[in-house]
């Protein structure tokens, strides 16, 4: 099946300073991406939906301007996580979405980035 | 807000028993599919349901649908130790494109 890596796996940061998580999907094109946000023992929520070309679309509560993405070509899409602080420290999944759409519908999950704020 | 809630949120069995896990959602969807998170780990796709489907199986999983009452379920026949992991229903809503996550079941088969 397609595969999407994340880079990096693990990152423990300052408090106030900026991480940077990118997400490939390796073997496709994903015209669609999505971040996601997962608390210890929690599910995953939604963050935002990013278009290659074009402004990510983000959910409610999850602040742009704090959480930039960059989805610049076909293959890659990066989540910033500006100005780190301790309770922004989670598991991030990006997915990204096989363009065949309709009926087959697969979204094919990254490994995830475990951010660790100190 | 999370669109499926999921029961029972954690569940013990004995290896070889079947572990059975139920998923309910609000709004009209076009499919539904399930997924497997080893812990601290991403997310494995193990199986996808259209709305106008009723059962699905693969391997040892079967899967059901009931649009008319709004959920799914996920029987996992005889279990194995390494099916210990957190499972989440997710649904692909009509309107968009957005897949949304149920609260997950934390499986544990003991040896």
């Amino acid at each position: 099946g397609a595969v999407v890596s994340q880079h990096p796996s693990r990152v423990i940061c300052k408090s106030g300073t900026s991480v940077k998580i990118e997400c490939r999907s390796l073997d496709f094109q994903a015209t669609t991406m999505f971040w996601y946000r997962q608390f210890p023992k929690q599910s995953l929520m939604l963050m935002a939906t990013s278009n290659e070309g074009s402004k990510a679309t983000y959910e409610q509560g999850v602040e742009k301007d704090k959480f930039l993405i960059n989805h610049a070509s076909l293959t890659l899409s990066t989540l910033t996580v500006t100005s780190a602080h301790p309770e922004d420290s989670s598991f991030y999944i990006c997915s990204a979405r096989s363009p065949s759409g309709g009926s087959t519908d697969t979204q094919y999950f990254g490994p995830g980035t475990r951010l660790t704020v100190l | 807000s999370q669109q499926g809630e999921e029961d029972p949120q954690a569940l013990s069995i004995q290896e070889g028993e079947n572990a059975t896990m139920n998923c309910s959602y609000k709004t009209s969807i076009n499919n539904l599919q399930w997924y497997r998170q080893n812990s601290g780990r991403g997310l494995v796709h193990l199986i996808l349901i259209r709305s106008n489907e009723r059962e699905k199986h693969s391997g040892r999983l079967r899967v059901t649908l009931d649009t008319s009452k709004k959920s799914s379920s996920l029987l996992i026949t005889a279990s194995r130790a390494a099916d210990t992991a957190s499972y989440f229903c997710a649904t692909r809503e009509t309107s968009g494109s957005r897949l949304t996550f149920g609260e997950g079941t934390q499986l544990t088969v003991n040896p």
